[in-house]
């Protein structure tokens, strides 16, 4: 079974400065997809970032990217020119990639707060 | 609407009531799942369809909770005899692509539904 750890529960950080927000997960896959997901107070899950595993280059998508490390099994995020907007908790996800593969693994998520 | 859409977005119940919580996907999502996500976690898997067949339902925490999908597309969550540690957001979650092509198809959610248990 898959695992995923969030080891900060909680972070800040000022307007427009940087933040990266840790995630480790434990499998015995080689094929998987890691995701990072948003969740603002309105409850809705929103995909910010997606990574296969067999990719070696890390995903971007405007101010966010992750560092990925396969090896280590660590798949962070950074945001880039934090806007209050970014306030919201963050999920770090696990799907596996085999044939059946479906349901997501999600740790415990960080909350993340931005200060004008 | 363009997402997922759930019903109702906030359910009061006495302990022991049955309850009912629907999905409504994104049109043409041949997958929808359910989640679990208690207070300051994260979501963990229920279920799982793949159009009307039930592929896996070996996340449902007993056999009081039951899921259905009878056309493909509309989904209710039903939960019997219900009990204070059933409170908790449903979230609801549609994707494109088959099982297997769950990597390259990202599931969409819902606003969730907050079930609460007095």
């Amino acid at each position: 079974a898959q695992t995923v750890t969030q080891s900060q529960p909680e972070m800040s950080v000022q307007e427009a400065e940087t933040v990266t927000l840790s995630c480790t997960y434990d499998t015995s896959e080689s094929n998987y997809y890691l995701f990072w997901y948003k969740q603002p107070p309105s409850r809705q899950m929103i995909l910010v970032i997606r990574q296969e595993a067999y990719k070696q280059q890390n995903a971007t998508e405007n101010r966010f990217s992750v560092n990925f490390q396969k090896a280590a099994k660590s798949f962070s995020l950074k945001i880039s020119d934090s806007q209050l907007g970014d306030t919201a908790m963050y999920f770090c996800a696990f799907s596996y990639s085999g044939a059946g593969s479906y349901q997501l693994t999600f740790g415990k998520g960080t909350k993340l707060s931005v200060i004008p | 609407g363009a997402g997922v859409s759930q019903s109702p977005r906030y359910k009061v119940a006495k302990r022991g009531q049955d309850v009912a919580l629907r999905c409504d996907p994104i049109s043409g999502h041949v997958s929808l799942f359910w989640y679990q996500q208690a207070l300051g976690q994260g979501p963990e898997f229920l279920t799982y369809f793949q159009n009307e067949a039930q592929l896996d339902k070996s996340g449902l925490p007993s056999d009081r909770f039951f899921a259905e999908r009878p056309e493909g597309s509309v989904s209710t969550l039903k939960i019997q005899r219900t009990q204070q540690e059933d409170s908790a957001v449903y979230l609801c979650a549609s994707s494109l692509g088959n099982a297997g092509q769950i990597g390259n198809q990202p599931q969409h959610f819902g606003d969730g539904t907050r079930l609460s248990i007095l």
